[in-house]
């Protein structure tokens, strides 16, 4: 079946500008993760949805850093008056239940903030 | 608070030779213990996991036990192609948590 896609593939937009970023998990997933992949921090865990309970925020870096998901399906991660330490590739994963289950990532979105 | 670390690439081996790609942890109880492995161009794929002290993962002719007394999960592979060339994640979750802590990752490029 379908993986975890995101859109769009890249993004270039100018500092100060808002992005939003797009996530479709795998269906039938109820868990849902965002992660951040830079140079200088690695692979950063953002933010997780866990079916209609409250998310997981203990990893979004600054207030300019917001998500949902709606429905129980797609996620957007939004970011807001971007900088250019924000430039990145944004990781989207799903897993079946979240307690324990294997997470299946996308292609990701690789942000530049010029 | 809780890290993974890895050995520094990138790693340059000979197709067919030994493997091995070091990581250890530092963590409080007991995590699962994760090795993914992102390909050029595509995203992040789980390898092998390893969710108590002893257990080994395996996949695709690669290993990982899981030592709590050295808090290490080392990835090893007894001979490699050159479509092994990527870039390998080590990474813990707690249960409860359900966010992955990864490491730096260490790039494996495999010559022919």
């Amino acid at each position: 079946g379908a993986g975890v896609s995101q859109s769009p593939s890249n993004k270039v937009t100018e500092k100060g500008k808002d992005v939003e970023l797009r996530c479709d998990p795998i269906s039938g997933h109820t868990a849902l993760y965002w992660y951040r992949q830079s140079l200088g921090q690695g692979l950063e865990f953002l933010i997780y949805f866990q079916g209609n309970s409250a998310p997981d925020k203990s990893g979004l870096p600054s207030d300019r850093f917001s998500a949902e998901r709606t429905g129980g399906s797609v996620s957007t991660l939004t970011i807001q008056r971007t900088q250019q330490e924000d430039s990145a590739v944004y990781l989207c994963a799903s897993s079946l239940s979240g307690e324990g289950d294997t997470q299946y990532f996308g292609p990701g979105t690789r942000l530049t903030v010029l | 608070g809780d890290s993974v670390t890895q050995m520094e690439g990138p790693v340059t081996l000979s197709e067919e030779a030994f493997l091995t790609i070091n990581c250890t942890y530092t963590a409080t109880g007991y995590p699962s213990l994760f090795w993914y492995v992102q390909y050029p161009g595509e995203g992040l794929q789980l390898l092998l996991k390893a969710t108590k002290a002893d257990d080994k993962g395996s996949n695709k002719g690669f290993e990982a036990t899981y030592r709590k007394e050295t808090t290490s999960f080392h990835l090893e592979k007894g001979s490699v192609q050159v479509s092994d060339s990527a870039v390998y994640f080590c990474a813990l979750m707690y249960t409860g948590r359900r966010a992955l802590t990864f490491g730096s990752g260490t790039r494996l490029q495999v010559q022919p």
